[in-house]
This record gives C-alpha cells, structure tokens and sequence, in this order.
C-alpha cells in the first residue's frame, strides 16, 4: 500500500530557529514530491515540488530534499518567522496522478 | 479564470439530504481532481476527470457519491441522502497535463467547500 508519513505531528519553537520536517513514503516509484503549506481554514499553497529525478529544490528560507531509494524527504525552514505558522503537508504522485498526502506537520513559531 | 474556484464556500445539511458541490478548474487545464479532508490533515483522492471523462474513480465511495464534468460547465460533486461522516471540506484541484508521465507539474487547488451535515 501507497502511505505517506510525517513527522513530527505538531513543533512549536520561538522566532529564529532552524527547522526540519520530515517525510516518508512507502513506494518509492514516485513522479514528484511536492510541499504544500495549509493555512486554518484555508486551501493548500503548493511550496516546492521536487521531480523523481532531482535531489533538492530551493525557495527563499526554503529547502526540501529528496532521497528517493530510501522513500524520505526533508523540509528545511531557515529562520523561521511568526507567520511560517500553518501545516505542513507532504504528497507523493505515481503514475496513476492522484495525489497521496501524509497526515502534516503543524508548526506554531512563537514571537 | 486563473485560480480553480469551488462553490459553495460552506454547505449544511441535514442527515439524508442531498448536497452539490461546484468546482470551475483553472482555463485550459484538461485534468480534475476530487479529495475529501476530514479529521483535520486526512486527505482522501475522490475521483479525477481528463475533460469530461472519468480519468480515475477509485476513491469514489460508489453508493451516494458521483461528480460530472461536463462541456461548457462547471464539474460538480453529489452527494446523495448525506451521513454524519460526509462532513469535511472537498477540495477540487486542476492540472494542465498528466502529471504522472514526467512529475514536471502540480495540481492547482482550490478553497473547498466545507461541508457540515448534521
């Protein structure tokens, strides 16, 4: 079975810090990861979308790495900000294009 | 238009009831997509459209639930005498390509549509 995993659930840190989220996937024949951002209430903000053959891709305070043969992937956000706040949501496509999302990570940066 | 735009924004009914929900993909994109969020995070496919096509229809629960895209129209998702557990917020999401040939495109999602049954 196709499965995305997250971790950790939920991060609460003050203003500054350097973060790091993780994710993992089952089924490593993937076509893209993607990083979307959920706001409350909100729809999803595609971030950075990683091909199968890529390593890493970058935006702003942003960096996601990909190590596909072992089914894991990382966000990195430098310097994090009051208003980085929001989930964190890993997806994978294969060949069928559904999109395959993990459970996300909620962060809450503190002033 | 340039954003995919779902209609309504909020939708409540009562247990039985029958609720539709509209999605106008972004112009010029061929692929649709249907998920369901529930429980906060859980994201679930519902089905995907290639124009007017039924593309993929394995996360369809098949008894109540069905979705059309027609020419010239908005796609819509039905949901026939609704339950508890149908409340969520449904997402439409559209693409301009198969994403899952090259992984060198994303879908483009919309707001949803909360939907409370109660």
């Amino acid at each position: 079975k196709q499965e995305v995993t997250q971790i950790p659930a939920a991060l609460s840190v003050p203003e500054g810090e350097n973060l790091v989220l993780n994710c993992s996937f089952t089924d490593s024949a993937i076509y893209n990861l993607q990083w979307f951002r959920q706001d409350p209430g909100k729809g999803l903000t595609s971030l950075l979308l990683i091909q199968s053959s890529q390593r890493e891709q970058t935006s702003g305070r942003l960096n996601a790495s990909l190590d596909k043969s072992s089914g894991r992937s990382t966000l990195y956000i430098a310097a994090s900000q009051p208003g980085d706040s929001a989930t964190y949501l890993c997806a994978v496509i294969y060949n069928t294009d559904k999109l395959i999302f993990g459970t996300g990570t909620r962060l809450q940066v503190f002033p | 238009g340039e954003e995919v735009a779902q209609t309504p924004k909020h939708l409540v009914r009562g247990e039985g009831q029958k609720a539709k929900l509209y999605c106008a993909p972004i112009k010029g994109h061929s692929y649709v997509f249907w998920y369901q969020q529930v429980l906060k995070n859980e994201f679930k496919f519902l089905i995907s459209f290639q124009n007017e096509n039924v593309f993929d229809e394995t996360g369809m629960p098949k008894e109540r639930f069905s979705a059309k895209c027609l020419p010239n129209s908005p796609c819509s998702l039905e949901i026939q005498a609704t339950k508890l557990e149908d409340s969520a917020v449904y997402f439409c999401a559209s693409s301009p390509k198969r994403i899952g040939l090259t992984g060198a495109d994303t879908q483009y999602f919309g707001p949803g549509t909360r939907l409370t049954v109660l």
